[in-house]
């Protein structure tokens, strides 16, 4: 089955320590996403990748980082320096043709312990 | 502000029509998407309409575009306690590379 996967479901973070989550997909897509949701709020885009190799920062990238090596893949990293981390994030990706459809990943949780 | 505006919360009977609504401000909008999140889920597309368009039917769904008033509304016939979820409208704008979502609409379906 194509799709996009993201691990873990649940992740807990403890003060100081940087995390990553993972992001793959299987569609062949060129653009992937990252996205933070907060509760009674929309999506708010983190970073995000037209191509290998390349990436540029969305409209709140302070504390995180990501990475582009492979097509499939982009991993998102909440950095210490995120100090509000505790929310749901989700990957997506889109073929990034003027038709901009977005396909969402499952979505991982961040929790502060 | 936001500049994609959705009401927070719609209830409806099971069984009848509902309808929800979405303002946008910009007119270099060029696709428009419905997208539906269940509890702890992604999002899942359910539709989009290309900024000519006045209206797309797909099933239950009807999707209406008022261009000049930039008004984006989701129509699902017969509502089901299976679509109780929050509904976000997306604008994709001409020459942007991301999409701006909505806050959402929380779907309250009740017998």
């Amino acid at each position: 089955d194509g799709g996009i996967t993201q691990s873990p479901k649940y992740l807990f973070r403890k003060e100081g320590q940087n995390v990553t989550l993972s992001c793959e997909q299987n569609l062949n897509h060129d653009a992937m996403y990252w996205y933070r949701q907060d509760p009674g709020q929309g999506l708010r885009l983190i970073y995000y990748s037209q191509i290998v190799n390349d990436f540029q920062k969305g409209d709140i990238a302070e504390g995180y980082s990501v990475s582009r090596e492979k097509k499939e893949s982009f991993p998102l990293t909440v950095t210490s320096a995120q100090k509000n981390p505790t929310a749901f994030y989700l990957c997506a990706s889109s073929t990034g043709t003027a038709q901009e459809t977005q396909y969402f990943g499952p979505g991982t949780r961040l929790l502060v312990l | 502000g936001e500049d994609v505006e959705q009401s927070l919360f719609l209830s409806v009977r099971e069984g009848d029509s509902s309808v929800i609504n979405c303002t946008y401000t910009d007119s270099s909008s060029t696709y428009l998407y419905w997208y539906k999140q269940e509890p702890g889920a992604g999002l899942q597309l359910l539709t989009y309409i290309f900024s000519n368009m006045d209206m797309k039917q797909d099933q239950r769904l009807t999707v209406l575009l008022n261009k000049k008033d930039k008004h984006l509304s989701l129509r699902i016939a017969d509502t089901q306690t299976g679509d109780s979820a929050i509904y976000f409208c997306a604008e994709k704008r001409r020459g942007y590379n991301k999409l701006i979502f909505g806050a959402g609409t929380r779907l309250a379906v009740h017998p």
